[in-house]
């Protein structure tokens, strides 16, 4: 079946521009999580949907991230007036959550270049 | 509350050779545990998982992992690297109140390197 996917795979835009990224879930799959990976780092959570709610949205880095879910499948990220530190790969990742399946899967991500 | 400690940032063997790469970690509830691999310029695949059932867990590639309650240890072993093998592996923990949400917390990653 279909996994995780992610739309645009690169963006590059200039600082202070808003960018909008697409995360489409495995079919089913309530949960849905946003992370980001800087070069050579390890993975910052971002903010966790269950359905279309965010009971956590703690590490968002600032007022300039936002994140919705819809319809209980596809999410959007947004930042608004990129900075040159936004620059990273965004993940994203689905899971059941239930009956013992609570395993990740993966998006390819979107690299997020801030000129 | 939950941390995961991988206790190697990087570690390098010959191909051939045993893989060890080590996790320990915490929580307050029974986890679940998870071994995931990053190739460069990939997103990250799922490796093994444990869910409270078989403590020696199997997975995709000839790699396995060993829950050790006692020692809150989750390393992740194989018996011949593989060049393919080379990689960023990240060791997740996982667990929630009965009824909560499962929100993983992810270690900050080891990186394996494999020499010919």
């Amino acid at each position: 079946g279909a996994g995780v996917s992610q739309s645009p795979s690169n963006k590059v835009t200039e600082k202070g521009k808003d960018v909008e990224l697409r995360c489409d879930p495995i079919s089913g799959h309530t949960a849905l999580y946003w992370y980001r990976q800087s070069l050579g780092q390890g993975l910052e959570f971002l903010i966790y949907f269950q359905g279309n709610s965010a009971p956590d949205k703690s590490g968002l880095p600032s007022d300039r991230f936002s994140a919705e879910r819809t319809g209980g499948s596809v999410s959007t990220l947004t930042i608004q007036r990129t900075q040159q530190e936004d620059s990273a790969v965004y993940l994203c990742a689905s899971s059941y959550q239930g009956q013992g399946r609570y395993e990740q899967y993966f998006g390819p991500g979107t690299r997020l270049t801030v000129t | 509350a939950q941390s995961v400690t991988q206790l190697d940032s990087h570690v390098s063997v010959s191909e051939g050779t045993p893989v060890l790469l080590r996790c320990n970690y915490s929580s307050s509830y029974s986890p679940s545990l998870f071994w995931y691999v990053q190739h460069p310029n990939k997103g990250l695949q799922l490796l093994l998982k444990y869910t409270s059932a078989a403590t020696l867990v199997k997975g995709i590639n000839g790699f396995e992992a060993e829950f050790k309650k006692s020692e809150t240890s989750f390393h992740l072993t194989k018996p011949s690297a593989h060049m393919s093998d080379a990689a960023e592996y990240f060791c997740v923990v996982s667990s929630s109140p009965s009824g909560g949400s499962y929100i993983p917390t992810f270690g900050r990653g080891t990186s394996l390197i494999v020499h010919p």
